[in-house]
């Protein structure tokens, strides 16, 4: 998974309690995203991240916030869990070279 | 708003069938458009990618078939296996210095032995 690992791999929490999912990587990549994966729905870009403290939104971004302290980290923090977020997230850094994207083995969250 | 469509959902082939993916986009600024497959429970990969100048890629038993007039672009799997049995996805980046792709919904491949 090109470096990338994805912490928890698995997550079962109650609707309204903060939730954050933590993305790492060794590959000293400039570009990171957040999507989610839901049957039907495909990837969906929720947030990226192009350096240090430099993020954008994505399509779905509302009820999401992300943060980038340092190159390896991109977390992703659902302030108020909701059923709707129930998902697979994925993580995935890009070259920022190529259009490549390189993807982590995803976090499995379901809000009961 | 969907901006690239997939079709079909899902496929089912038998061993040494062809399977064909198709994708087709609107947005002309789209300048490169990689394919990615999945197995369950990991993440997706990419398979192989194009750049619109060209009308046809191909690594092995995989081939992009790129038609930029028709705004549309298939991936081809020849002499398919069980072992080819994944979520295909398409994409597209829209141009830019972020690298952000839009993707497919996805397509279920399964290879019958």
């Amino acid at each position: 998974d090109a470096g990338i690992t994805q912490s928890p791999r698995h997550k079962v929490t109650e609707t309204g309690t903060p939730v954050t999912l933590r993305c790492h990587q060794t590959e000293n990549h400039r570009y990171m995203y957040w999507y989610r994966q839901d049957p039907g729905h495909g990837l969906r870009l929720i947030h990226y991240s192009y350096g240090v403290k430099d993020t954008d939104k994505g399509e779905v971004s509302d009820g999401y916030s992300v943060s980038r302290s340092k190159t390896e980290d991109f977390l992703l923090t659902l302030e108020s869990a909701t059923s709707s977020q129930t998902s697979v997230y994925f993580c995935a850094i890009g070259t920022g070279v190529i259009e490549t994207q390189y993807f982590g083995p995803g976090t499995r969250l379901l809000v009961l | 708003q969907q901006q690239v469509k997939q079709s079909p959902q899902s496929l089912i082939v038998q061993k040494g069938g062809i399977s064909i993916i198709n994708c087709a986009y609107e947005n002309t600024a789209f300048d490169y458009f990689p394919w990615y497959q999945q197995f369950p429970g990991k993440g997706p990969a990419l398979l192989i990618a194009i750049r619109p100048d060209v009308s046809e890629k191909k690594e092995g038993r995989f081939t992009i078939s790129f038609n930029k007039s028709a705004k549309q672009f298939s991936l081809h799997i020849m002499d398919s296996q069980p072992g080819d049995s994944a979520t295909y996805f398409c994409a597209a980046h829209s141009g830019g210095s972020n690298y952000k792709l839009t993707f497919g919904k996805g397509t279920l491949l399964t290879v019958n032995p």
